[in-house]
């Protein structure tokens, strides 16, 4: 069975500055996909960052970036520029590859994260 | 384009009422159908999830049952609700390797 782990329950930043949220995983399979979701308070779950675990590459998207360890089974997020709508609930999520997984994601508990101005 | 539709957003309900909450997905066909629970405050917990018609999977023991009588429609349910039940309930939909995609979600108190 999959464990995902978010260490830090709370995260703040000043506006304009950079954060990193902490996750480790895991998992017996060799192929699977890691996810970073955001909950605003609005509490819908957007999708912000997805990283293939055989690709070496570190995934980015904008001002997100990842950090992707796999030996470590290390997936942290880094925020640059953070902006106040970053401020956030953000989940890391694994799924393993393959049929037999259905799709399912694993979630961790999340980071709150508030961005001060 | 995909969207997922959840209602109602907010409901209130009796300890001991019964209960429908629903879920569908336009612009795409044969998706698999995920059901969550969300506690205040905490990680989402996957309950129900489909990958056809009639198909559904369990993955925790609970008061809850869902169903999914078409292509697109998923439908969470119970007969008699208990105050554990409350909480945030989030309806997604996906595909094998790639990511989900949630609906709006609906709050359910239980007085």
């Amino acid at each position: 069975a999959q464990t995902v782990t978010q260490s830090q329950p709370e995260m703040s930043v000043q506006e304009a500055e950079t954060v990193t949220l902490s996750c480790t995983y895991d998992t017996s399979e060799n192929n699977y996909y890691l996810f970073w979701y955001k909950q605003p308070p609005s509490r819908q779950m957007i999708l912000v960052i997805r990283q293939e675990a055989y690709k070496q590459q570190n995934a980015t998207e904008n001002r997100f970036s990842v950090n992707f360890q796999k030996a470590a089974k290390s997936f942290s997020l880094k925020i640059s520029d953070s902006q106040l709508g970053d401020t956030a609930m953000y989940f890391c999520a694994s799924m393993d590859a393959g049929g037999t997984s259905y799709g399912k994601l694993t979630f961790g508990q999340g980071t709150i994260l508030t961005v001060h101005p | 384009s995909q969207t997922i539709h959840q209602w109602p957003a907010t409901l209130v309900q009796p300890v001991g009422s019964p209960l429908s909450l629903e879920c569908t997905v336009e612009g795409t066909s044969n998706p698999n159908l995920y059901w969550y629970r969300q506690a205040a405050g905490r990680g989402l917990q996957l309950l129900f999830y489909s990958v056809g018609i009639g198909q559904i999977s369990s993955e925790v023991p609970q008061n809850l049952s869902a169903s999914r009588p078409q292509d697109r429609q998923f439908i969470l349910s119970s007969k008699k609700l208990l105050l554990s039940d409350s909480g945030f309930y989030l309806c997604a939909w996906g595909r094998y390797n790639q990511p989900q995609h949630f609906g709006d979600g609906t709050r359910l108190s239980i007085l």
